[in-house]
């Protein structure tokens, strides 16, 4: 069965500090996707990134950067030197290949709190 | 302005009453989601559309029932609804079932009383 666990509930840091939030899956596909969504106080989700099974590049985007370790099924995203805009809960997501009709699983999510 | 467009932003209803979410993108995607986010769950995924067919009917209750007229437009119609029906209803599209990213709506707030 797919699962997607985001063990850290909350996490505030100090501003422009660099912050980990990690996501640890389980699926039994050898092809499927991850995701990580951030959702600000207004509610909607935003797409951050997309990686599939075979690709395990790191991936950096200005401050963002997620680390795919498929060894240890984990989809690390870290934040450098965080604003206090990136305060938002971030989900992490998975979606299986098989599964045609794009059902994506999401995790409980990681409220993060950047105090000025 | 994400492309897909959530109203109402809010509601109230009372157990008695009947309402409808209504979803529409603008993205010219296939595929559209309904979801629910509520306090104590991750979020939930309720129905899937697939080409205006629904696709995925993950075992939610009778007193929501989706309709989806065109690859543009999605409703969920309430009737009946219980208090723990309380939460965050988020619509979301993407271009078909094949891994791509889905594109969410600000959400429905909704509230039973």
């Amino acid at each position: 069965a797919q699962k997607v666990t985001q063990a850290q509930t909350e996490i505030s840091v100090v501003e422009k500090e660099d912050v980990t939030l990690d996501c640890v899956y389980e699926t039994r596909d050898t092809t499927y996707y991850l995701f990580w969504y951030k959702q600000p106080p207004s509610g909607e989700l935003v797409f951050l990134i997309r990686r599939n099974s075979f690709d395990e590049q790191n991936e950096i985007s200005g401050r963002y950067s997620w680390n795919f370790q498929k060894s240890t099924s984990s989809f690390n995203f870290t934040i450098t030197a965080s604003q206090v805009v990136d305060s938002a809960v971030y989900f992490c997501a998975l979606s299986e290949a098989r599964n045609r009709d794009d059902k994506i699983i999401f995790g409980k999510g990681t409220r993060l709190h950047i105090l000025p | 302005e994400t492309g897909v467009t959530q109203t109402p932003r809010h509601l109230v209803m009372g157990m008695t009453n009947k309402k409808s979410l209504k979803c529409e993108q603008h993205l010219g995607h296939n595929a559209m989601y309904w979801y629910k986010q509520s306090a104590k769950k991750p979020l939930e995924l309720m129905f899937v559309y697939n080409f205006k067919e629904q696709t995925e009917n993950n075992s939610v209750p009778s007193r929501f029932s989706p309709e989806c007229p065109n690859s543009s437009h999605l409703f969920l119609h309430l009737h009946t609804l219980q208090p723990e029906d309380s939460a965050l209803y988020l619509c979301a599209s993407s271009q078909d079932g094949s891994g791509g990213e889905a594109f969410f709506g600000q959400g429905t707030r909704l509230t039973v009383v």
